[in-house]
């Protein structure tokens, strides 16, 4: 069955530093990945996907994130974080039968 | 303009009352899929509908129902409401087909269960 881990359910970064958001997924099928953001009060939207083109997936507002196979890894990452960024994170995987499975999310805090 | 609506937004009501969620989607899209929110767990399926005459049940559909009404509307039932179905509802869309599986979510419902 396909699940994605996410490791840690906060992550704090000051302003301007480098943000890491893990996910580490498990599928029988070759996956297709997302990274949601979820904004306070505000539904799910979109940052990325991975749906086995390039390896490194750029999304909006300058978060990417890299697929790598031999670690079962699709980690998001964004060079300068910004006080906007403060947001809910969540890593999710297609199950192969156009289902997504959801990660339990991971909470970004940025500080000035 | 919203593409997915959801009302109501949010919900206050009594334990063993019947409450009905609803969904709307302009985006033509075929499938659409009801979701729970719960802090530490992430999102959970309910139920999932590919078309208005295909509906299938999610990961924890016991105390709730649904209905398509169309193409463009889903509706979550809690036929029953207790306590612990208290959290943040989301409905969320996505277009037919093979291969990856963008799911377009509404703003939510927040439902509180006294």
């Amino acid at each position: 069955a396909q699940s994605v881990t996410q490791l840690g359910s906060h992550v704090s970064v000051s302003e301007g530093a480098l943000v890491l958001l893990r996910c580490n997924y498990s599928s029988s099928v070759p996956p297709y990945l997302f990274w949601y953001v979820q904004y306070p009060n505000q539904g799910l939207q979109l940052l990325l996907k991975y749906t086995s083109a390039a390896t490194l997936v750029k999304g909006i507002n300058d978060f990417e994130a890299e697929f790598k196979k031999s670690e079962t890894s699709f980690h998001l990452t964004k060079p300068s974080a910004h006080m906007s960024d403060a947001a809910e994170y969540f890593c999710a995987v297609n199950t192969g039968f156009q289902k997504l499975v959801f990660g339990t999310g991971t909470r970004l805090l940025v500080s000035p | 303009d919203a593409d997915v609506t959801q009302t109501p937004r949010n919900r206050i009501t009594k334990t063993g009352k019947r409450i009905m969620l609803e969904c709307s989607q302009t985006k033509g899209h075929d499938r659409m899929y009801w979701y729970r929110q719960d802090p530490g767990l992430g999102l959970r399926l309910i139920y999932y509908s590919f078309d208005v005459k295909d509906i299938n049940k999610g990961e924890i559909s016991d105390g709730y129902s649904v209905s398509r009404q169309a193409q463009a509307k889903f509706s979550l039932s809690l036929e029953s409401a207790i306590p612990n179905q208290t959290a943040l509802y989301f409905c969320a869309t996505s277009v037919e087909g093979p291969g990856y599986n963008e799911q377009f979510f509404g703003p939510g419902t927040r439902l509180t269960v006294l």
